[in-house]
């Protein structure tokens, strides 16, 4: 069984701070990958980023930021100086063999930026 | 730059009402999914399709719930007879691969309201 887990409900930053979402993964297979997904208030579910199990590389585009660490089961997302158009909810998810492969969802962190 | 596109973004209908929720995949991507958000909740899975039939489906695809590929592009939903409960956004998704863990791509949703 996969399982993923957003332990944040909600974080409320102000423009500029850093912040970092958390997310936790179960998995028993050694083949696995991640992502991370952006729900803007519009309700799309926007693709952000993809790792696969072996590549422990973190990862930096623009202001985003992402580390993964097998010891943990953890694939934290951070984003540098947060700004207003931030604001969505984030979800991580999990797609592995034992589970054909089907993204499994975590619940979700709302991300508040106050201006 | 290919998207899923779904239709309607909106849908209203009376309690005990059939509907139809219709999706686009991206042209060239060989597996298709439904996933469910009931309002501020978790992105849930229902179900999933290759090559014509569903290879996959979750506890919440009941018998009420029915998937099709009526021709080369679309690929619907129906819900025979919708329940209060089945309020909710429902997304569509496609991907190219199943393993390799390809991300998938999401539709922008629909948001279907029982009455």
């Amino acid at each position: 069984a996969q399982k993923v887990t957003q332990a944040q409900t909600e974080i409320s930053v102000v423009e500029k701070e850093d912040v970092t979402l958390d997310c936790v993964y179960e998995t028993r297979d050694t083949t696995y990958y991640l992502f991370w997904y952006k729900q803007p208030p519009s309700g799309e579910l926007v693709f952000l980023i993809r790792r696969n199990s072996f590549d422990e590389q973190n990862e930096i585009s623009g202001r985003y930021s992402w580390n993964f660490q097998k010891s943990t089961s953890s694939f934290n997302f951070t984003i540098t100086a947060s700004q207003v158009v931030d604001s969505a909810v984030y979800f991580c998810a999990l797609s592995s063999s034992g589970g054909s492969y089907i993204p499994t969802f975590g619940r979700g962190t709302s991300l508040i930026v106050h201006p | 730059e290919p998207e899923v596109t779904q239709t309607p973004s909106h849908q209203v209908t009376q309690m005990g009402q059939e509907v139809i929720l219709r999706c686009v995949p991206i042209s060239n991507h060989l597996y298709f999914y439904w996933y469910r958000q009931i309002l501020g909740q978790k992105v849930e899975f229902l179900v999933s399709f290759y090559n014509n039939e569903i290879s996959e489906k979750s506890e919440i695809f009941d018998d009420q719930f029915s998937v099709e590929r009526p021709d080369g592009s679309n690929f619907t939903l129906k819900i025979r007879s919708t329940k209060l409960e089945d309020s909710a956004m429902y997304f569509c998704a496609s991907t190219k691969l199943l393993q390799g863990g390809t991300e998938a791509f999401f539709g922008q949703g629909t948001r279907l309201t029982v009455v």
